[in-house]
């Protein structure tokens, strides 16, 4: 299996705030690599596919980059409602597999 | 619109086995290139996949519980079922449907006790 290592596994921001949370891959899968917001209680949710792609309807304060081995989800602007837990997903192998998540807390 | 909407027990017994169902809207399981899917994600922990199945019945497995999972469809009522043999309390989890493309999109989640 493709293992998938993000970091950090958690972190406390303000309202405002830049805040950045890394996903590295055991093994090269181009640009496979998918993020989704996750509130307690809820499903995940699409924020970025294909590593840089803006899913429909999220704010453009989210975005994503990197290939290859290392990606990067990028918040510019902290707002409230985005205290939540990312993942990160790799969709290269038919045995998807998952980041261990980051916890994004209120500072 | 693509809705996934799971159904089964919420609470189970050691030893026993699971069966979750996944009700599939806006999409057909006939279709070709369909792919749905199973993941599990244990209170606080992270999202493990489970089990994979096409429209054409090639079905994958997650290798480490490959030995318990058994994964079916039935194209006439649009439905993917989950079956887990031996349940174990270290199973307790939400258990998501998933259809599968270039990225995910969810069913809410059925949470699954195991408990005597």
């Amino acid at each position: 299996d493709i293992q998938m290592t993000q970091s950090p596994s958690s972190l406390s921001a303000s309202v405002g705030d830049r805040v950045t949370i890394t996903c590295r891959a055991s093994q090269n899968i181009s640009r496979y690599l998918n993020w989704y917001q996750q509130k307690p209680g809820k499903a995940p949710n699409l924020l970025i596919y294909a590593a840089s792609s803006l899913q429909s309807g999220v704010p453009s304060r989210f975005s994503g980059s990197g290939s290859g081995t290392d990606f990067t989800l990028t918040i510019s602007s902290l707002q409230p409602e985005d205290f939540a837990t990312y993942h990160c997903q790799q969709s290269y192998s038919i045995s998807i597999t998952f980041g261990q998540g980051t916890r994004l807390e209120i500072k | 619109q693509i809705t996934l909407k799971e159904s089964g027990p919420t609470l189970v017994k050691p030893t026993e086995t699971l069966t979750l169902t996944c009700t599939l809207s806006g999409f057909s399981l006939s279709t070709s290139g369909v792919a749905v899917g199973w993941i599990r994600q244990p209170p606080g922990k992270a999202l493990e996949w489970l089990a994979l199945i096409y429209w054409d019945d090639d079905k994958r497995y997650s290798p480490s519980l490959k030995n318990r999972l058994t994964i079916t469809k039935d194209t006439s009522k649009n439905q993917v079922v989950l079956t887990m043999t031996n349940m174990d309390p270290v199973d307790t989890a939400t258990y998501y449907c998933t259809h599968r493309g270039d990225y995910l999109l969810w069913g809410q989640g059925t949470l699954v006790t195991v408990s005597s």
